[in-house]
């Protein structure tokens, strides 16, 4: 079958550092998301990757390791407003997104 | 410029009662899709639609129903609720950015079936 795991929750202090991670096994590999979530709203798209290494845009990045199947969502300066939930979801061989449940991320000051 | 929009925003049902969920999108989007989210699961896509006047199955499609009249409407349907069906229903559509098929999301649709 295939699977998606990240942690169920985590808890990080404003201004600090976190790293979200998401481990995959699928029926092949065409890319990895990783939405954001704010709770009672909608999934909104934060990062996009295909190849392995480290995408970074401002204070979030994002890192695959397809031999490893193992992805990581780095969140820097921490805000309040950072307190949500982000989804890892990975695109099977079929093109088709796998989703994770997804890690509630708790922001203290 | 609304992006992806869902009526009814809540609802609740008596089990075997029907309703329609609506979803407009006004970016012109060719792909669009149904989901539904429960609590400790991933998204779980229900039906999906590459295109006007076509639809397709997803993951989850039993005792729901979805039509694609106009490229920028998607209705998904239940005939007979059931308490099973009581989720949070988002509906989205996709553009390429980048080389990824990135999703945009309507807020969601809360379901409840009594």
């Amino acid at each position: 079958g295939q699977n998606i795991d990240q942690p169920t929750e985590m808890t990080a202090t404003e201004g600090a550092i976190v790293q979200i991670n998401c481990t995959y096994q699928t029926s092949g590999f065409n890319g990895l998301f990783w939405y954001q979530q704010h709770a009672g709203e909608a999934p909104t798209f934060l990062s996009y990757n295909v190849l392995d290494g480290l995408e970074e845009k401002g204070r979030f990045s994002s890192f695959l390791s397809r031999s490893k199947g193992y992805s990581y969502l780095l969140l820097k300066e921490l805000q309040m407003k950072d307190s949500a939930s982000y989804l890892c979801a990975v695109v099977d061989s079929n093109y088709q997104l796998i989703w994770g449940a997804g890690t509630k991320l708790i922001i203290k000051p | 410029n609304a992006g992806v929009t869902q009526t009814p925003k809540f609802r609740v049902l008596k089990t075997g009662q029907s309703m329609t969920l609506l979803c407009a999108q006004d970016m012109n989007h060719e792909y669009m899709y149904w989901y539904r989210q429960d609590p400790g699961m991933g998204l779980r896509l229900i039906h999906y639609s590459v295109g006007e006047g076509t639809t397709a199955k997803g993951e989850v499609p039993d005792g729901y129903n979805v039509s694609r009249l106009k490229k920028q409407n998607f209705l998904l349907g239940l005939e007979s609720a059931a308490p099973s069906q009581t989720s949070v229903y988002f509906c989205a559509s996709s553009s390429q950015v980048s080389g990824a098929n990135v999703l945009t999301f309507g807020a969601g649709s809360r379901l409840t079936v009594l």
